[in-house]
């Protein structure tokens, strides 16, 4: 599975749209990207995933770059509660095995 | 989402005893769970991969006859510390995936709340 690069942390006003940015220049056509939040001493949350399209859901967007070898969340509207560790992880789409390997994340603290 | 509920929470137990975690998945089916470790400030480390009604699959450098994996039916795996010591001491989470169609990547992954394990 292809590496991905995160900042290490950044910061975010509450109520503003935090943008976590995720490189993984050696992605491969199979590799979907996946985002996951890991809030503090609980298990990671699905956020959302996608191959090369914009996706939106209820919790978030993710921009895909053309050539696939970046991605950014977009939390539209910060709150407190989504202050926690933010996983960007790259996975097969067609291995029978498919594991999630976990990065360091990027830690993002929103500010009141 | 989908809901995976481990348990206990938390654990303590005395050095050489063993400690049984359960993780079930309750709206769903999942062919397909995984274990993981972390340690305090660091990411999540798989440990296994198990499939319902077949051996696990453990990562390179976790020892199979100490992490006792078994998954005996498509909503519940269960993970055994063997003869805990306090190194064995973490956050264990299982992850459990599911299945929406044949195409492996929209069956998204599920994570349980995690138990904490503290060896005195």
């Amino acid at each position: 599975d292809a590496k991905t690069t995160q900042p290490t942390s950044m910061d975010c006003a509450e109520g503003r749209a935090a943008n976590l940015p995720c490189n993984h220049s050696t992605i491969s056509g199979n590799e979907y990207v996946y985002w996951y939040r890991q809030i503090h001493s609980q298990g990671p949350q699905y956020i959302i995933h996608g191959l090369k399209n914009n996706e939106t859901n209820e919790m978030a967007s993710l921009i895909i770059t053309e050539d696939r070898k970046s991605s950014t969340l977009i939390l539209p509207h910060a709150t407190l509660r989504d202050t926690a560790v933010y996983y960007c992880i790259v996975r097969w789409g067609s291995s029978n095995t498919g594991k999630l390997i976990f990065g360091q994340g990027t830690t993002l603290q929103v500010k009141p | 989402g989908a809901v995976v509920s481990q348990h206990p929470s938390w654990v303590i137990c005395k050095s050489g005893t063993s400690v049984k975690i359960e993780c079930r998945s309750l709206d769903f089916q999942a062919t397909t769970m995984f274990w993981y470790r972390q340690f305090p400030k660091q990411s999540l480390m798989l440990m296994a991969t198990s499939n319902e009604g077949s051996k696990a699959t453990y990562e390179q450098g976790v020892e199979k006859d100490k992490f006792l994996i078994n998954h005996a039916s498509l909503t519940l795996s269960t993970l055994t510390v063997t003869s805990a010591h306090p190194e064995d001491s973490s956050f264990y989470i299982c992850s459990a995936r599911e299945r929406q169609g044949a195409i492996l990547a929209k069956n998204i992954q599920y994570f349980g709340a995690g138990t904490r394990l503290s060896v005195l």
